[in-house]
């Protein structure tokens, strides 16, 4: 497809469950990010990706986030023992180089909900 | 941390012009600033980005003055489907703020 695109785009699950999130960023695109977004609240950085590796995982709010991007295309984020706290719109972005100029193509998202 | 500064919301009536300031007292020396529009169930979508005086597209300006610590988003003669969540976005930490509402009216 032409965008980013992310899967599932709604995923309800029970607390303490495990949940994968799974984002395809635009083809050629080396530069990916995950944010988070609760309702009524800006997008929060979770962390970046330049290649496969973790260029700023400063975001990621506790050691039950984790995410990887293997061979520098598709990435999944992690989320271990599931807390309602988790609850939010989760946004992927990719941009072609990353940096400070650029434009990140933004997903739709996947919106998790943890009962 | 470098955080940027928005009016949470704004009313404006079609055929208007809506100008947004964004307050960024920490931007570094090499960042870019960047707005983005988001609808309901939509993720970002980028309108313009900058880095010093003046910068138009098809839909918007953007004016930056010389001492970088804010910014002007310059929409001309808004319609109703410019009803969105503006956001400014300091490029380099990647962080939004919290956004400014703008509501369009008939």
């Amino acid at each position: 497809g032409a965008g980013v695109s992310q899967t599932p785009s709604n995923k309800v699950t029970e607390k303490g469950k495990y949940v994968e999130l799974r984002c395809d960023p635009i083809s050629g695109h080396t530069a990916l990010y995950w944010y988070r977004q609760s309702l009524g609240q800006g997008p929060e950085f979770l962390i970046y990706f330049q290649g496969t590796g973790a260029a700023d995982d400063s975001g990621l709010p506790n050691d039950r986030f984790f995410a990887v991007r293997p061979e520098g295309s598709v990435s999944t984020l992690k989320i271990q023992r599931t807390e309602r706290g988790d609850s939010a719109v989760y946004l992927c972005a990719s941009s072609i180089t990353g940096g400070s100029a650029g434009e990140l193509f933004f997903g739709e998202g996947s919106r998790l909900t943890v009962l | 941390l470098a955080k940027t500064t928005q009016p949470i919301s704004m009313d404006s009536y079609e055929g208007q012009e809506v100008n947004i300031t964004c307050s960024h007292n920490n931007i570094a020396t090499n960042d870019y600033i960047t707005w983005y529009q988001q609808f309901p169930s939509q993720g970002p979508r980028f309108i313009i980005q900058g880095y010093k005086t003046k910068v138009t597209n098809e839909v918007a300006s953007l004016f930056i003055p010389a001492d970088r610590k804010s910014s002007t988003l310059s929409l001309p003669r808004v319609s109703l489907s410019d009803t969105a969540v503006y956001y400014c976005l300091d490029t380099d930490k990647l962080i939004f703020g919290t956004g400014t509402r703008l509501q369009v009216f008939p």
